[in-house]
Formats: C-alpha cells, sequence, structure tokens
C-alpha cells in the first residue's frame, strides 16, 4: 500500500498494551473534534468524535479525553492489536466552519 | 468501501502537462472537499463545493480549479504539472455545507507522480 507520513512523530508500542495518542489544537473556539484512522492505502476513516460539553467518550476499545483548559485532545486505545497500526488524526472545529486536521502520529504495534 | 469514489488511483504524467482526478460523493452527501497530501504536510485543504457552488478556499493554487458538476460529482484539473505536485489528492463528502456530525467521509485517494 501507499506510505503516508514517513516523517511524522510515531508510537510504538506492544501487542496487547493500550496506546495513548496526543493532539494539541490551536483554536479555543472549536467544540466539535474528531479522531481519524488512516491505513495504508486508504483514506481517514471515522474513530470516534467528542463535543466540548464532554470532557470524555468511550467506544469500542477507544477512548477520546479532552482538556480544554489545555487545548489537548487524546486517543486511548485498549489492548493494541496489528489492526490498529495506521497514522491517526486528530480534526477540530468551531460551529460553522470545516475540519482542520492535525499533522497525524503513526502508530506502530510491534508483536 | 466508504462511500466515495476517487479515480484514477494511480496516474502518472509528465511535468508541464494537465490532468483531472475525479471523485463521487457517498450518495446523498452535497459537499465535497479536495484536499492534498504529502509526507510532510499531513492533509493539506484545497477546495470545497456544495450543491454545485464553491464554498471554500484553502491553499489552492492557481494552476489548480476544481468544479462540481450537477449530479454532484467533482474534477480536480491540475496544470502546468511540477515535479512537488506529486502527492497524494483526497476528496471527502459530508451532507451539509459545513461540518457535519462525524465529519467527512474519504475517498482512498489519487496517488499522482510527475515524472
Amino acid at each position: 500500500g501507499e506510505s503516508v507520513g514517513l516523517h511524522l512523530p510515531t508510537l510504538s508500542v506492544q501487542e496487547g498494551d493500550n496506546s495513548i495518542i496526543n493532539c494539541a489544537y490551536s483554536n479555543s473556539a472549536s467544540d466539535y473534534f474528531i479522531w481519524y484512522k488512516q491505513e495504508s492505502g486508504k483514506g481517514p476513516q471515522f474513530i470516534i468524535d467528542i463535543r466540548s460539553n464532554m470532557d470524555k467518550r468511550q467506544g469500542q476499545r477507544v477512548t477520546v479525553l479532552l482538556n480544554k483548559t489545555v487545548k489537548h485532545l487524546s486517543l486511548q486505545i485498549a489492548a493494541t492489536q496489528p489492526g490498529d497500526s495506521a497514522v491517526y488524526f486528530c480534526a477540530e472545529t468551531p460551529r460553522g466552519q470545516n475540519f482542520v486536521f492535525g499533522p497525524g502520529t503513526r502508530l506502530s504495534v510491534l508483536p | 468501501d466508504s462511500g466515495v469514489t476517487q479515480t484514477p488511483k494511480h496516474l502518472i504524467t509528465a511535468t508541464g502537462q494537465r490532468v483531472t482526478l475525479r471523485c463521487s460523493p457517498r450518495s446523498g452527501d452535497l459537499s465535497v472537499y479536495w484536499y492534498q497530501q504529502s509526507l510532510d504536510q499531513g492533509l493539506q485543504f484545497l477546495i470545497q463545493y456544495y450543491n454545485g457552488e464553491e464554498r471554500a478556499k484553502g491553499n489552492i493554487l492557481e494552476r489548480f480549479s476544481a468544479q462540481q458538476f450537477p449530479d454532484l460529482h467533482s474534477e480536480l484539473n491540475l496544470s502546468s504539472l511540477e515535479l512537488g505536485d506529486s502527492v497524494l489528492y483526497f476528496c471527502a463528502s459530508s451532507v451539509g455545507p459545513t461540518r457535519g456530525d462525524y465529519g467527512y467521509t474519504f475517498g482512498s485517494g489519487t496517488r499522482l507522480t510527475v515524472v
């Protein structure tokens, strides 16, 4: 497949461990946030979202945490699997505007 | 399959040439967005169309243009191609004119190689 983001920050985790991917967003007016996953050769795919009236949201094996005070977003993946290996992007948006994407983090799952 | 269709998947052309990338949005989506993705700059927004009209413009070069047709498919035209245009081009779609719930749906991209 195509390689994406060869120069991106990389997080390497052991299979079965938990992963934490961080994102600093820039606009204090942003009130809706999304995490995307991009596998090799594919486009970004929605994982989980959170609105600014929440500070935590859980999905299946994933949790997003939002800290508006320091404009920080994190994605936690429980029991990381080889299929989780991908580039992860956060995206932010204020109401009425388009999404702005972060630079991405490559997650590498070690056997 | 995300429902957003991009063609072609790969395109190889020479410097100075012109190419057209095509995108069909997910059924029911009226907005189409075009992005570039390079190895060191992530997703760079180029342009958005909503229901046939240009809605937002990002860092799109003057030698690039786009349009959205009545059937809502969109084309991105790249002309006077340079080696630096050799990146991935993604199309995304959404229902409304701005952000919507669950964000944008992306296609699988077109890899352009300029030689």
